[in-house]
């Protein structure tokens, strides 16, 4: 079974510039995550999709931040404009209904 | 009070003892509690779920639920250097059905 797919593995951009993550989950896995990971803290969820309904965004900065999942399969995260504090692992991760997640390999972003 | 807590450690044992990590949280609610592992620079990988109060074993892991004290831990006999990472406790919340994540303990393993 493949695991969740995501891209780019790394992205260094300019503070002000827009980024964009992809990513594909667990085949059948309805719920997905966004989770950002500073270093030395753990996994900060930023938004969580059942299917392509958003059940959680409570703590993206939507301001900034925007996310979707089109036909309840693979995910965007973009961020727009990028501020310096947005360097982190972004992780996705997916889910069989409220159980064991199962995380992608991460997209580490540098904001110079 | 956060709602998932661990102790940031570093934990330090001997190569064979046994480690053992808390985590406590704060939902009274919560259902579903989880226990992954993290090697530096890469992603969280799921070691042991528990949902029910009591002991859950699984090779060298043994999983511990604690309801009316609102705590979990993970036990790890025999002890290897291939164990040193960050263990990272997750606990689904009561309603929401939103995983919080504790911030990882950094568990050495001394060869």
């Amino acid at each position: 079974e493949a695991g969740v797919a995501q891209s780019p593995r790394y992205k260094i951009i300019e503070k002000r510039q827009s980024v964009a993550f992809w990513c594909n989950p667990i085949s059948g896995h309805a719920t997905l995550y966004w989770y950002q990971q500073i270093l030395g803290q753990g996994p900060k969820l930023l938004i969580q999709f059942q299917n392509n309904g958003v059940v959680d965004d409570s703590q993206l900065p939507k301001d900034r931040f925007s996310a979707e999942r089109l036909k309840g399969v693979d995910s965007t995260l973009k961020i727009q404009p990028a501020k310096l504090e947005d360097s982190a692992v972004y992780l996705c991760a997916s889910s069989n209904s409220y159980s064991e997640q199962y995380f992608g390999p991460g997209t580490r972003l540098t904001v110079t | 009070q956060k709602e998932v807590e661990q102790n940031s450690g570093p934990l330090s044992v001997p190569e064979g003892a046994i480690a053992s990590l808390n985590c406590t949280y704060s939902d009274r609610g919560s259902q579903s509690f989880f226990w992954y592992r993290q090697y530096s620079g890469k992603s969280p990988e799921l070691i042991m779920s528990i949902y029910s109060n009591g002991d859950k074993e699984d090779g060298r892991f043994t999983a511990q639920l604690n309801k009316a004290s609102q705590y979990v831990s993970l036990l790890i006999r025999d002890s290897q250097p291939s164990d040193s990472a960050t263990y990272l406790c997750a606990v689904i919340g009561s309603g929401t059905y939103k995983y919080i994540f504790g911030t990882g303990t950094r568990l050495k393993v001394l060869a």
